[in-house]
């Protein structure tokens, strides 16, 4: 089953510009990776999703090695409303089943 | 509606008490996910729709825990005989295509506390 691994927790600043870097080593080559952010009480929301290169639209990048083994969401000039938490999922075909998993989820904390 | 609509909100039910949850997905979207989200913990699939066909029930954690969606719309994920061990968020989440590749819209859930 591909699995990901996140870093549990971040720090940062508003202003600043966040990375969270996802590892996806077992990845299949239909898989698409799909980041979500969760916010207390509420359902993950849909961030952006990639299979290869670099995606970007108005909230976030998201960057993929040629490998595929890992992926970068980068948030541009974080705020406070960002501090959430953001899962890293890649849709798991291994089985043929249309699972996906989510990772542990990142628990980004942005400061004034 | 707009979005995924989930209901109750909150429920409390008795050690042994059957439940029923409810999620009505976005109109038309043809795949619908349920997932278990423990207290801390990242969801966990439960079990995945395309339209009204269960294509994948491996998630579910034991023979007590059934899930339906008789017309390919509304689906209910029901609890037989609860116990603490299922108390929980329960997420309902669709999407217009089937999975992989498409943008899925998650319910608020529906918080399960069983005493």
């Amino acid at each position: 089953l591909a699995k990901t691994t996140q870093p549990i927790s971040m720090d940062s600043y508003e202003g600043q510009e966040v990375n969270i870097t996802c590892s996806h080593n077992n990845i299949a080559t239909n898989d698409y990776i799909t980041w979500y952010q969760q916010f207390p009480s509420q359902g993950p929301r849909f961030i952006i999703q990639g299979y290869k290169t670099k995606v970007t639209n108005e909230v976030a990048s998201l960057f993929i090695p040629a490998d595929r083994k890992s992926s970068t969401l980068s948030l541009p000039r974080v705020s406070l409303s960002d501090t959430a938490v953001y899962y890293c999922l890649v849709g798991d075909s291994y089985t043929g089943g249309f699972k996906t998993i989510f990772g542990a989820g990142t628990r980004l904390f942005v400061k004034a | 509606g707009a979005g995924v609509s989930q209901s109750p909100r909150y429920k409390v039910a008795k050690r042994g008490q059957d439940v029923a949850l409810r999620c009505d997905p976005i109109s038309g979207h043809v795949s619908l996910f349920w997932y278990q989200q423990a207290l801390g913990q990242g969801p966990e699939f439960l079990t995945y729709f395309q339209n009204e066909a269960q294509l994948d029930k491996s998630g579910l954690p034991s023979d007590r825990f059934f899930a339906e969606r008789p017309e390919g719309s509304v689906s209910t994920l029901k609890i037989q005989r609860t116990q603490q061990e299922d108390s929980a968020v329960y997420l309902c989440a669709s999407s217009r295509t089937p999975a992989g590749d498409t943008e899925a819209f998650f319910g608020q859930g529906t918080r399960l506390t069983v005493v």
